[in-house]
């Protein structure tokens, strides 16, 4: 189930501009994940992270996993056209095959 | 690399009347698969996983029922479709070794 809170619920930004959504929990997770799903479409991975403290980048977007476990970031440097969508972070812990999703972030760019 | 393949991409049924959604993989064998459920403007909601053939458990009570009747192939069933079985269905499989999900394109099923 949905037990992570994902926010903010959705941003209209400008194109050119940084952006940053972040998800946060009760519960400590090993993993963290972050999806991305274009209209119609399933949600692709972004971005994996293993390690509390990780930094990791995939091209513009960066995304990290806090320290405490129970939270994670993503952000997107000047924003395109393309970079709409829901944006989902997704957690799990070691010992199942599950994960927990955020109720998403909706991004508008404003071209 | 992993495919997975969704069938069919768009429904419309009528309430009352049985569903079957196809989920098919490739490029991988004993894959844990997963059936979701999207509304509307909503998040995901889990509603089956199988770690094998047979093996099936469910989420949520509900209206749907699953099968594993191969190890690339998973099934999503009704026998009567309700209103609120409307939504965005779909597929995923988990990489072994990982925590790491993958999608398919899904199926958008309505209910008239």
């Amino acid at each position: 189930g949905q037990q992570l809170n994902q926010s903010p619920q959705s941003m209209f930004i400008q194109e050119g501009e940084d952006v940053s959504m972040n998800c946060t929990s009760s519960s400590i997770f090993n993993t963290w994940l972050w999806y991305k799903q274009d209209p119609g479409e399933g949600p692709v991975l972004l971005i994996a992270l293993y390690k509390a403290g990780e930094l990791t980048s995939n091209g513009r977007l960066t995304a990290q996993f806090g320290i405490t476990r129970k939270d994670s970031f993503l952000n997107i440097s000047a924003s395109i056209p393309s970079d709409v969508g829901i944006y989902f972070c997704a957690g799990s812990r070691s010992n199942d095959y599950k994960l927990s999703f955020g109720a998403g972030t909706t991004v508008t760019v404003r071209a | 690399s992993q495919t997975i393949h969704q069938w069919p991409a768009t429904l419309v049924q009528p309430v009352g009347s049985p569903l079957s959604l196809e989920c098919t993989v490739e490029g991988t064998s004993n894959p844990n698969l997963y059936w979701y459920r999207q509304a509307a403007g909503r998040g995901l909601q889990l509603l089956f996983y199988s770690v094998g053939i047979g093996q099936i458990s469910s989420e949520v009570p509900q209206n749907l029922s699953a099968s594993r009747p191969q190890d690339r192939q998973f099934i999503l069933s009704s026998k009567k479709l309700l209103l609120s079985d409307s939504g965005f269905y779909l597929c995923a499989l988990h990489r072994e070794g990982t925590s790491e999900q993958y999608f398919g394109p899904g199926t958008r099923l309505t209910v008239t």
